[in-house]
């Protein structure tokens, strides 16, 4: 059982539509991150989300954590083919004296051109 | 700008052999991780390491060790390599950002394939 349930599992549209794909957990979690690994590379941090209902833009992106901080949701405008990659959220977890993150599977996007 | 390097990209290693995969950064991190990603299992804790010589065990340990001499290194070793172990190895180390919040960096990945 995943902690962190991304949706939707696959994800393929058209350059220039908008999507929003989705991190849920039935946990709390103090923060979560965003990712994203482009072929053949490693996840590189997108954002961290803190406050729930918190909202941050990263030009294109706009990241939400739910008012629980029990979700968190990623929306792009405008899609463009440099926005394909594998998108990860994360969250930090504590099994005992050890703080670790958990990962969910991810969403993987292709934006066609 | 942080620099997570591994040895190699990619890697075809025969059952039985041993196999050691090299991990590099250079922001003086404390903190390091070696995961492995596969499709439908997504990203899995082999080991982390805390600081120098110390190390812990992730949530699939069995059929890896690991090594850390030196603050910079972190290495990954597959005592006798079988076929379920193919799989993208990512290494990670990671910063403290304020407020008890961790940024983890990662390197490009080795795919390891085992025949």
């Amino acid at each position: 059982t995943q902690l962190l349930e991304q949706s939707p599992q696959f994800l393929s549209i058209q350059e220039g539509e908008n999507l929003t794909v989705y991190c849920n957990s039935s946990s709390v979690f103090s923060s979560l991150q965003w990712y994203r690994q482009e072929p053949g590379e490693g996840p590189v941090l997108l954002v961290t989300v803190v406050t729930g209902g918190e909202v941050k833009k990263l030009k294109r992106l706009t990241f939400q954590f739910g008012d629980a901080r029990k979700d968190s949701s990623l929306h792009i405008t405008a899609a463009q083919p440099g926005d394909t990659g594998l998108y990860l959220c994360a969250g930090p977890w504590y099994a005992g004296n050890n703080r670790k993150l958990i990962w969910g599977l991810g969403t993987s996007l292709a934006v066609n051109p | 700008d942080v620099k997570v390097t591994q040895s190699s990209r990619y890697l075809v290693k025969r059952t039985g052999e041993k196999v050691f995969l090299e991990c590099v950064q250079d922001m003086d991190h404390e903190n390091m991780f070696w995961y492995r990603q596969d499709p439908g299992l997504g990203l899995r804790l082999i080991y982390f390491s805390y600081d120098v010589k110390m190390k812990e065990k992730g949530d699939i340990p069995e059929g890896y060790s690991v090594s850390r001499e030196k603050k910079e290194r972190f290495s990954l070793i597959l005592e006798s390599a079988s076929t379920n172990q193919t799989s993208m190895y990512l290494c990670a180390s990671r910063k403290p950002l304020a407020g008890g919040i961790y940024e983890q960096y990662f390197g490009p990945g080795t795919r390891l394939t085992v025949t």
